[in-house]
């Protein structure tokens, strides 16, 4: 069982709809990220929050936008998506010191029509 | 720039036989390494971090992983392999990017478990 969870696991839209995906973590981790996984490659970084503001941004495209509403809480609001962004996203979250890991969730699997 | 390469995209091995997968560094501080795991469908588990504490490092799952500045290695090992084992397993370093800590991935190892 993973101690971060994301929700949902699945998702189907289509470009024009409007979603967000939503991770939750009670460890008292104060860094949160976002990652993008394509099928058969790493993750690739996308955001990285530190004490609720936003520390790290790698280019991602303005379809996507994050949130953290809370010390818990991490959602990635999603609209006008292209068919490449089909992917698993990932969320993990860190206590701490640079030598403490990254813990992370199952993703959600998201699919665009 | 800070840096992981490994080699080998898939790695086979019989049920029992040794794990052996490669990570290669490239870093001008000490570096944090991590390994983790993914198994289909999840997401990344932690199976182990070096930290500079030391070298010969034991994880989860009987894995461990030895440091080698010398060689700039941080190699995965498993004395014997269990089907449950099939799986990709990625090396990651920590990286600073304005202050902030983020991980670098490498490309991957699939590794295939038979009996």
């Amino acid at each position: 069982d993973t101690e971060v969870t994301q929700t949902p696991k699945h998702l189907v839209m289509g470009m024009t709809n409007k979603k967000s995906l939503k991770c939750e973590q009670h460890m008292g981790h104060r860094a949160m990220y976002w990652y993008k996984q394509k099928a058969k490659k790493p993750p690739e970084l996308m955001f990285v929050y530190s004490y609720e503001k936003l520390s790290i941004n790698e280019s991602v495209p303005s379809r996507f936008s994050p949130e953290c509403p809370n010390s818990s809480l991490l959602n990635l609001h999603l609209h006008a998506l292209q068919p490449e962004d089909s992917a698993l996203y990932l969320c993990a979250s860190r206590q701490g010191p640079g030598h403490q890991p990254q813990h992370f969730g199952d993703g959600t699997r998201l699919s665009i029509l | 720039a800070q840096s992981v390469t490994q080699l080998g995209s898939h790695v086979s091995v019989s049920e029992g036989a040794l794990v052996l997968l490669r990570c290669n560094y490239s870093s001008s501080v000490p570096p944090y390494l991590f390994w983790y795991v993914q198994y289909p469908n999840q997401g990344l588990q932690l199976l182990l971090k070096y930290t500079s504490a030391a070298t010969l490092v034991k994880g989860i799952n009987g894995f461990e992983a030895e440091f080698k500045k010398s060689e700039t290695s941080f190699h995965l090992t498993k004395p014997s392999a269990h089907m449950s084992d099939a799986a990709e397993y990625f090396c990651a370093v920590r990286v600073l990017s304005g202050g902030y800590n983020k991980l670098i991935f490498g490309a991957g190892t699939r590794l295939a478990v038979h009996p």
